[in-house]
């Protein structure tokens, strides 16, 4: 089992949908959570952290943690085709360690 | 907004050259990092350094080797470049927070070894 789980995707959706990414952890212990997007050919570059259990929102992004199932979560509101890229669930361990996802593919469909 | 800059970022060279890759960022992170990702490919770690004259090997078994003389500085060298050293390799940096640590990337630098 890896650390970080992903749904390789790919996953697609009308522009102006919800996307919705997942990502689950397997050590417990975690403390904090990222959320990176990288275009093709790009490095990663970071859209979210989010520490606490529940919902965190910046512009059409919600971030929602539950350590107690060990899930993390994205939600895109308003999808735009701008949007489509590779999303990276990160995870930092209990050692301060940082584990990266393999990614979703994300395409949003004019 | 992180600052992190690598040299060169396109370079085509021949199997058996010896070639460095230069990092360095300016927000005086302790941590950094090098990262080898191959197109639509997960990121894998292959160096890391917790600060000056530390380093540590990642996940990935890599040929290559590090150096952090500098906060700053943290250049990856690859002594006999080889075909299958082909990548994209990202380094990144972080600052230790009691929160945890956000990590920073660079903007890659491509390597083709022919």
């Amino acid at each position: 089992q890896k650390e970080v789980e992903q749904n390789s995707g790919p996953l697609s959706v009308p522009e102006g949908a919800i996307a919705s990414l997942n990502c689950t952890y397997s050590d417990r212990g975690s403390q904090s959570f990222f959320w990176y997007r990288q275009y093709s050919g790009k490095s990663p570059e970071l859209i979210m952290s989010i520490y606490s259990n529940g919902d965190k929102e910046d512009g059409r992004f919600t971030a929602q943690l539950n350590k107690a199932s060990q899930y993390v979560s994205l939600l895109i509101r308003d999808s735009q085709p701008s949007d489509s890229a590779t999303y990276l669930c990160a995870v930092n361990r209990r050692n301060n360690d940082m584990r990266f996802g393999a990614g979703t593919r994300l395409t949003v469909k004019p | 907004e992180a600052d992190i800059y690598q040299t060169p970022r396109y370079l085509v060279i021949g199997t058996g050259k010896k070639i460095t890759l230069e990092c360095s960022q300016t927000m005086g992170h302790d941590k950094m990092y090098w990262y080898q990702q191959d197109p639509g490919m997960e990121l894998h770690l292959i160096h890391y350094s917790y600060g000056v004259n530390s380093t540590e090997k990642g996940d990935l078994s890599s040929e290559s080797t590090v150096s952090r003389i500098r906060t700053e500085h943290f250049p990856l060298t690859l002594e006999s470049a080889r075909p299958s050293h082909t990548s994209q390799y990202l380094c990144a940096s972080s600052e230790f927070e009691v929160s945890g640590n956000t990590i920073y990337f660079g903007e890659g630098s491509w390597l083709t070894v022919v």
